[in-house]
């Protein structure tokens, strides 16, 4: 059985401070791994994707793989208000998702 | 179209009823996917189509439920004699392929009373 697991939260993060989401695996041949962020009564919505061992930054979020570990994490600098939702790591081809972890940023 | 498109956007059935709900997918998306979403849980899978072929039904919950995408685009979840715990957001996905993230549609909030 392919997991993903995560923290459920809710984690709450002062507006302006870096908020930190992680995720692990278990299926060690996967090579995708994405993070989607999903607002209360909408779809999820791709926010990043990587592929290889290190970090990958767009803009205020960075995802960093640790393949040998297992281990995705997304970090979200100068958190906003608007980024409170639920936050979802998904991994491997057929994109097996995790439970989510909600996240509310404090004005 | 622009993006993914499902319907209906809410549909309530009575328990034992036949329903069939449509997803649209992004123009020349090989790739789609259907997904299970319990009120405060991740997506489930539910199947899998590469164009027409249907390559991975695996997380069908039983066989009162069927897909299908004859022509390699439009695709349809047929769930039938819905029970309660069918209940659920059913989302659509599509891509250009593997290893390439996902674009949802709205999904279809099923209702069974």
């Amino acid at each position: 059985q392919k997991e993903v697991e995560q923290n459920s939260g809710p984690l709450s993060v002062p507006e302006g401070a870096i908020a930190s989401l992680n995720c692990t695996y278990s299926d060690r041949v996967s090579q995708s791994f994405f993070w989607y962020r999903q607002y209360s009564g909408k779809s999820p919505e791709l926010i990043m994707s990587i592929y290889s061992n290190g970090d990958k930054e767009d803009g205020r979020f960075t995802a960093q793989l640790n393949k040998a570990s297992q281990y995705v994490s997304l970090l979200i600098r100068d958190s906003q208000p608007s980024d409170s939702a639920t936050y979802l790591c998904a991994v491997g081809d057929k994109i097996i998702f995790g439970k989510g972890t909600r996240l509310h940023i404090l004005p | 179209g622009a993006g993914v498109s499902q319907s209906p956007r809410y549909k309530v059935a009575k328990r034992g009823q036949d329903v069939a709900l449509r997803c649209d997918p992004i123009s020349g998306h090989v790739s789609l996917f259907w997904y299970q979403q319990a009120l405060g849980q991740g997506p489930e899978f539910l199947t899998y189509f590469q164009n027409e072929a249907q390559l991975d039904k695996s997380g069908l919950p039983s066989d009162r439920f069927f897909a299908e995408r004859p022509e390699g685009s439009v695709s349809t979840l047929k769930i039938q004699r819905t029970q309660q715990e069918d209940s659920a957001v059913y989302l659509c996905a599509s891509s250009f392929g593997l290893d390439y993230g996902y674009t949802f549609g709205s999904g279809t909030r099923l209702t069974v009373v």
